[in-house]
């Protein structure tokens, strides 16, 4: 599997956006970009993924450089309850099946008031 | 959608005992993963099926570990015998395959202490 690297944590205020980035420069042409959170004493869930165009869903927006090696993760306004561990991770589909997920060390996220 | 489900929720063991985890994935889903969480090594996937069938166990840590998937609707992770160091938090995880999302879906966990 190509190999992302996130920073290991970061905070932000509550309210305020936070830019999650993501680095993954040897990706391949088939892989998507997926992103996973974690919260606490929780397992991981699904945030967004995306292939080449920005993507925007209810949790979160994702933007994709154009050369496609580096992406960020954007939540808009930041609280209290997005305290995770966000993952950024690549996956190359299979048809008829879903391709596993491997799993870095992600960035923790602190909000604070 | 009641979501993956797993079983028990937290289990504590004495050393040499065997453990056996249970886990339901999603109805309609045909692919189902096995995670093992631990502060020292975090998430790592111990042994996926597609269709029932296992097809990569390369994580699976030794001969003590086995797991299986009987039919769609069921899932077991076993350990035998159980040592300290199996003390984790294990996930079990299922998606449905087939175009861009292969989103995976994870359970709440079973949370392994080996005293």
């Amino acid at each position: 599997d190509a190999k992302t690297t996130q920073p290991n944590s970061m905070e932000s205020n509550e309210e305020e956006p936070v830019h999650l980035p993501c680095n993954h420069s040897t990706i391949s042409g088939t892989d998507y970009i997926h992103w996973y959170r974690q919260l606490p004493s929780q397992g991981p869930e699904y945030v967004i993924h995306g292939l080449t165009s920005n993507v925007n869903n209810r949790m979160a927006s994702l933007a994709i450089a154009e050369d496609r090696k580096s992406s960020t993760l954007i939540l808009h306004r930041a609280t209290l309850r997005d305290a995770a561990v966000y993952y950024c991770i690549l996956r190359d589909p299979l048809t008829g099946t879903a391709s596993k997920l491997t799993f870095g060390t992600g960035t923790r996220l602190q909000v604070t008031l | 959608d009641a979501g993956v489900i797993q079983s028990p929720r937290h289990e504590v063991t004495e050393m040499g005992q065997e453990v056996t985890l249970r886990c339901k994935p999603i109805s309609g889903h045909n692919s189902l993963f096995w995670y093992r969480q631990t502060m020292m090594r975090g998430l790592e996937l111990l042994i996926y099926f597609n269709n029932n069938v296992p097809i990569d166990d390369s994580g699976m840590p030794e001969d003590r570990f086995s797991a299986k998937m009987p039919n769609a609707s069921f899932s077991t992770l076993k350990i035998q015998p159980s040592e300290p160091r199996d003390s984790a938090v294990y996930f079990c995880a299922s998606g449905i395959g087939g175009g861009s999302g292969n989103t995976i879906y994870f359970g709440e966990g079973s949370w392994l202490t080996v005293v």
